[in-house]
């Protein structure tokens, strides 16, 4: 059972790009969590989505981010016009529907702004 | 949530127990303790989880106070791998986000 896919591992844009970072979940698991880990720091929640919804995006930034999880396909968050504050690591994380606390995370995408 | 405190840092022996401590004063009834650790550049990986009892899965044991105020992560015998940042997350049951502290960085040593 393949566990939580991110992709790309490593992304490199300058500023005023856009970057799209996609995570497949655990197979079975229909809950995906985003969260934000900058240099030195713990790991911040940014959203929770099921299929098709967002359910909390409380942790969301309210410009140029945003996430979606459709019906088919992965997880994607998005983050339009890329400033050097962007730069972290990004990871997603999977789970099943009743056990949202035991979170399975994917090895993370590590962005560079330039 | 409640508010966790832990230590910063501890040192362990290679093949020692390791005793991660985790205070959660203001803990309520309802609210589950959970531990994750997140090696050096990855993501972080659930280790185990509970409420009142103590339990044990295959990674370490988890020992909770009779008052559930503070409770310790055991794992038995400690390799060089176990060293990770440890973070003791409290939460109410059916929400939803993991909110992780500093959480303890642990190194263990040959």
């Amino acid at each position: 059972n393949a566990g939580v896919m991110q992709n790309p591992r490593h992304l490199v844009r300058r500023r005023g790009q856009e970057a799209r970072l996609r995570c497949s979940p655990m197979k079975g698991h229909s809950h995906v969590y985003w969260y934000r880990q900058l240099p030195e720091e713990g790991l911040k929640f940014m959203v929770y989505l099921q299929k098709e919804n967002i359910i909390d995006e409380s942790g969301m930034p309210k410009e140029r981010f945003s996430a979606e999880f459709p019906k088919e396909g992965p997880s994607i968050l998005r983050i339009q016009q890329v400033v050097r504050g962007d730069s972290a690591a990004y990871f997603c994380a999977s789970s099943l529907r009743d056990r949202i606390y035991e979170q399975y995370f994917g090895p993370g995408t590590r962005l560079t702004v330039t | 949530d409640a508010k966790t405190t832990q230590p910063t840092s501890m040192d362990c022996a290679e093949g020692r127990a390791a005793n991660l401590p985790c205070n959660h004063s203001t803990i309520s009834g309802n609210e589950y303790v959970y531990w994750y650790r997140q090696i050096h550049s990855q993501g972080p990986q659930y280790i185990i989880h509970g409420l009142k009892n103590n339990e044990t899965n295959e990674m370490a044991s988890l020992i909770i106070t009779e008052d559930r105020k503070s409770s310790t992560l055991i794992l038995p015998h400690a390799t060089l791998r176990d060293t990770a940042v440890y973070y003791c997350i409290v939460r109410v049951e059916n929400t939803d986000k993991l909110i992780f502290g500093t959480g303890t960085r642990l190194q263990v040593f040959p």
